[in-house]
């Protein structure tokens, strides 16, 4: 089965500091889409960013932005000038071509300290 | 409004009862998709459907049925819960670039 692979169950980060979450992810696809989505406590899914793999540039949105690394089937969530409303599970999500079904990975609970 | 609709969203029942989930949808996409999540399992598929003719199994559908009423409208049925079946149920349409619109998520218990 290909997967979606979240190495860190748990990260914290200081508020307005910067962390990195990490992704790595199983394809034998060329073209495909990755995500990562933000969960709050609400319990809302809501995408954070997209990457589409046949674009070399990283995708970035406001204070998140990916380091997606094809090569290595990388794909990595930077989030600057970390907030309070940060504080969420993230998960990192891959689509294959042509079926546009998601697969994710296990999450990473991420808080944010004041 | 939002645009992906769920009902109910929390549900708590018996082992041994049948539950309908049922998700509607004004975003206009053809595909609707099922997921569960679980606590350190992150979201797997139950099923998915690319149109009201077209419904297909997804990683962990056993247990579980659906419903395409209508281009709007994406139904999960159990036909006999069970505790196992306990989660957080989570309803999705999509575009042709991927990414999921997901509904506010139906909270299950099965007693």
């Amino acid at each position: 089965a290909q997967t979606v692979t979240q190495s860190q169950p748990e990260m914290s980060v200081q508020e307005a500091e910067t962390v990195t979450l990490s992704c790595t992810y199983d394809t034998s696809e060329n073209n495909y889409y990755l995500f990562w989505y933000k969960q709050p406590p609400s319990r809302q899914m809501i995408l954070v960013i997209r990457q589409e793999a046949y674009k070399q540039q990283n995708a970035t949105e406001n204070r998140f932005s990916v380091n997606f690394q094809k090569a290595a089937k990388s794909f990595s969530l930077k989030i600057s000038d970390s907030q309070l409303g940060d504080t969420a599970m993230y998960f990192c999500a891959r689509s294959g071509a042509g079926s546009y079904q998601l697969t994710f990975g296990k999450g990473t609970k991420l808080s944010v300290i004041p | 409004d939002a645009d992906v609709t769920q009902t109910p969203r929390n549900r708590i029942t018996k082992t041994g009862k049948r539950i309908m989930l049922e998700c509607s949808q004004t975003k206009g996409h053809d595909r609707m998709y099922w997921y569960r999540q679980d606590p350190g399992l992150g979201l797997r598929l139950i099923y998915y459907s690319f149109d009201v003719k077209d419904i297909n199994k997804g990683e962990i559908s056993d247990g579980y049925s659906v419903s395409r009423q209508a281009q709007a409208k994406f139904s999960l049925s159990l036909e006999s819960a069970i505790p196992n079946q306990t989660a957080l149920y989570f309803c999705a349409t999509s575009r042709h670039t991927g990414e999921l619109f997901f509904g506010e998520g139906s909270r299950l218990t099965v007693l």
